[in-house]
């Protein structure tokens, strides 16, 4: 067990529709990472909070949205849902995640089907 | 732009034999690496990483990696497979100063009894 919960672990929904993903890192952890694995496009790097600022963006769509909130859970929002969304979301933590050496702790994931 | 290769999809081993999980990768400068190893329905666990000094890196459950810089490759290694280890195995890279980071398509590693 990392120490990182996600919720839900399942979620089903249709085209069209809006999502919210929870994330709570690991106690003490200031950064959030959020990651997308498909099987076609493999794991990919979303964006990342530090201390309640967005701290790295990568190839997160612009219907898909985070924030970490001042207890440091972060959520993120996937809105306008497509077929293509349908992956697994995960979250991970690390201590600062400034340095860019720190280990990632994984959250267990939220698989996201899209009807 | 950085990018991460684990030329295999799957890499088939006996148990008891070594085992060698191979990643390459380009990126500007002296980068971090990390090697992470996925089991079903899991979310990934860390296993080691390269920061700096001895290239030989020594992680979780025997595995260790080497950095070769002129090669730019950090494969994965373990000297003798068991069975257990069967899983998926991701490489990833992150620049210094850089926070983006990537990771390889992931290899799956099956170790036969």
């Amino acid at each position: 067990d990392s120490g990182v919960t996600q919720t839900p672990k399942h979620l089903i929904t249709a085209t069209g529709q809006r999502v919210t993903l929870r994330c709570s890192p690991r106690s003490g952890d200031l950064s959030v990472y959020w990651y997308q694995q498909s099987l076609d496009q493999g794991l990919q790097f979303l964006i990342q909070y530090y201390n309640g600022e967005e701290r790295a963006k990568g190839n997160i769509l612009e219907r898909f949205s985070a924030q970490q909130f001042p207890d440091l859970h972060s959520e993120l929002n996937l809105s306008s849902l497509e077929l293509g969304d349908s992956a697994l979301y995960f979250c991970a933590s690390s201590a600062q995640g400034l340095a860019g050496q720190e280990t990632q702790y994984f959250g267990p994931g939220t698989r996201l089907l899209v009807l | 732009a950085q990018s991460v290769a684990q030329p295999e999809d799957q890499v088939n081993v006996a148990e008891g034999n070594p085992l060698t999980v191979k990643c390459t990768y380009s990126v500007s400068g002296n980068p971090y690496l990390f090697w992470y190893v996925q089991y079903p329905n899991r979310g990934l666990q860390f296993l080691l990483k390269y920061i700096t000094g001895d290239n030989l890196v020594k992680g979780s459950y025997g595995f260790e990696a080497e950095f070769n810089k002129s090669q730019t490759s950090f494969h994965l290694k373990k000297p003798s497979a068991l069975v257990s280890d069967s899983a998926l195995y991701f490489c990833a890279v992150r620049p210094r100063g850089y926070q983006k980071v990537t990771f390889g398509t992931g290899t799956k590693l099956q170790v036969i009894p």
